[in-house]
């Protein structure tokens, strides 16, 4: 699977939108990007997937951009509650097991 | 209401104590996975299974041992040889052959005096 970097943390103000960033430079034509959070002392979370189109669902929007190479996770209203570490991951659709490797994440905190 | 359920939530060991971490999925999900998680860290994969009789080992299996007898059960065993067994472990479960989502349990956070 394909590594990613992501910044190790970032603030953001309580109503307005946290765009959370992610590299995947040496992504694969046919490996998806993932986005799971975790929050503290609770098991991950699953908030996205996608492949090369822009995705949207209750939680939050995924922008590819178009050479694959990086992508963003937005919250468009953050909360208190969104704070959490936000991990980026990238697979295959029929990797082994299906497993997930999951690197350092971006500890988003979300500010009153 | 399905889910994974992981027990117990917190548990303590003295050193040299073989400790087993429970693992239940009633999802119907053929592969369930086993993480652990070292504070500020990322998650390392330990052992997985996609089928009932038959596990791979993941990053990190020294010193662990798991068991998949049945579709719903996937039991881990932190060993004596495990060197520092201290760490937050987690459960997932997924489908497999298709796209989808992992789900995880809640952990089990094991301390190791």
């Amino acid at each position: 699977d394909a590594k990613t970097t992501q910044p190790p943390s970032m603030d953001c103000a309580e109503g307005r939108a946290a765009n959370l960033p992610c590299n995947h430079s040496t992504i694969s034509g046919n490996e998806y990007v993932y986005w799971y959070r975790q929050i503290h002392s609770q098991g991950p979370q699953y908030i996205i997937h996608g492949l090369k189109n822009n995705e949207t669902n209750e939680m939050a929007s995924l922008i590819i951009t178009e050479d694959r190479k990086s992508s963003t996770l937005i919250l468009p209203h953050a909360t208190l509650r969104d704070t959490a570490v936000y991990y980026c991951i990238v697979r295959l659709p029929f990797a082994a097991g299906n497993m997930l490797t999951f690197g350092g994440g971006t500890r988003l905190m979300v500010k009153p | 209401d399905g889910g994974i359920t992981q027990s117990p939530k917190y548990l303590f060991r003295k050193e040299g104590q073989n400790v087993t971490l429970s693992c239940e999925q009633n999802l119907n999900h053929d592969a369930m996975y086993w993480y652990r998680q070292d504070p500020g860290q990322g998650l390392r994969l330990i052992y997985y299974s996609q089928i009932v009789n038959d596990f791979q080992k993941g990053d990190i299996a020294e010193g662990y041992s798991v068991s998949r007898e049945k579709k719903e059960s996937f039991p881990l065993t932190v060993t004596s040889a495990q060197k520092n067994p201290t760490a937050f472990y987690l459960c997932a479960s997924s489908p497999t052959g298709t796209i989808t989502e992992a789900f995880f349990g809640q952990g089990t956070r094991l301390t190791v005096v």
